[in-house]
């Protein structure tokens, strides 16, 4: 079964500290999204990538948050400093988009949940 | 502006009741997607469904139902014959085809389903 794997899981660490998300996105999918699950705010789209390249991050904190995609089977998130407003699951989700754009499912992860004490 | 609306933020009914899950949408483009996300308590987001702007018919998949409305801007989803298993979050969601759509999501706030025994 063709999935998109998330680590870690879970995550407990202190506010300052430096957090890394991966995603490995489903082999074959050329665009690959960061969501953020809380609560108060709900479903949030972060960041997005197609074939690798960052197309918006306007959903991000900038002075905290990066987006990367090394190469494409990994997708990362990362946090530094962290706080405990970061508190949330993080999703990763991958899809395909041709040249008329992405007319298909995103396929999500099972979530990083990310506590921050 | 793209939104999303899922106005019920919880629904509870007894087993075997049929339930309607209410999704309002709101773009400018004129050719978009729907689609229905349910997230069980494992947390994951599973795909149920997409629909293009193009195509009202309803779509019937076993106990579930879908009735979408370009002229009300909705997309209802009817669970009939509701189990306890089918208790979850329900996310509604609208891609836009147009401006580089790479198919990214936005999501309604989502509907928590409680089906009792």
């Amino acid at each position: 079964d063709a999935r998109v794997t998330q680590t870690p899981r879970h995550k407990v660490t202190e506010m300052g500290q430096e957090v890394t998300m991966r995603c490995q996105p489903i082999l074959g999918h050329n665009t690959v999204f960061w969501y953020r699950q809380t609560m108060m705010q709900g479903l949030e789209l972060l960041a997005y990538f197609r074939n690798r390249a960052p197309l918006d991050d306007s959903g991000m904190p900038k002075d905290r948050f990066s987006a990367e995609m090394p190469d494409a089977t990994l997708a990362t998130l990362k946090i530094q400093p962290s706080e405990p407003r970061d508190s949330a699951v993080y999703f990763c989700a991958s899809g395909w988009a041709g040249t008329r754009g992405n007319t298909g499912e995103l396929f999500f992860g099972e979530g990083s949940r990310l506590t921050v004490l | 502006a793209q939104k999303v609306t899922q106005a019920q933020t919880e629904i509870s009914v007894v087993e075997k009741e049929d339930v309607t899950l209410d999704c309002v949408y709101e773009t400018r483009d004129t050719t978009y997607y729907l689609f229905w996300y349910k997230q069980p308590p494992s947390g994951e987001l599973v795909f149920l469904i997409r629909r293009n702007s193009f195509d009202e018919q309803n779509e019937i998949s076993g106990r579930y139902s879908w009735n979408f409305q370009k002229s009300t801007s909705s997309f209802n989803f009817t669970i009939t014959a509701s189990q306890v298993v089918d208790s979850a979050v329900y996310f509604c969601a609208l891609s836009e085809r147009g401006s580089g759509n790479t198919g990214k999501l936005i999501f309604g706030q989502g509907t928590t389903l409680q089906v009792k025994p």
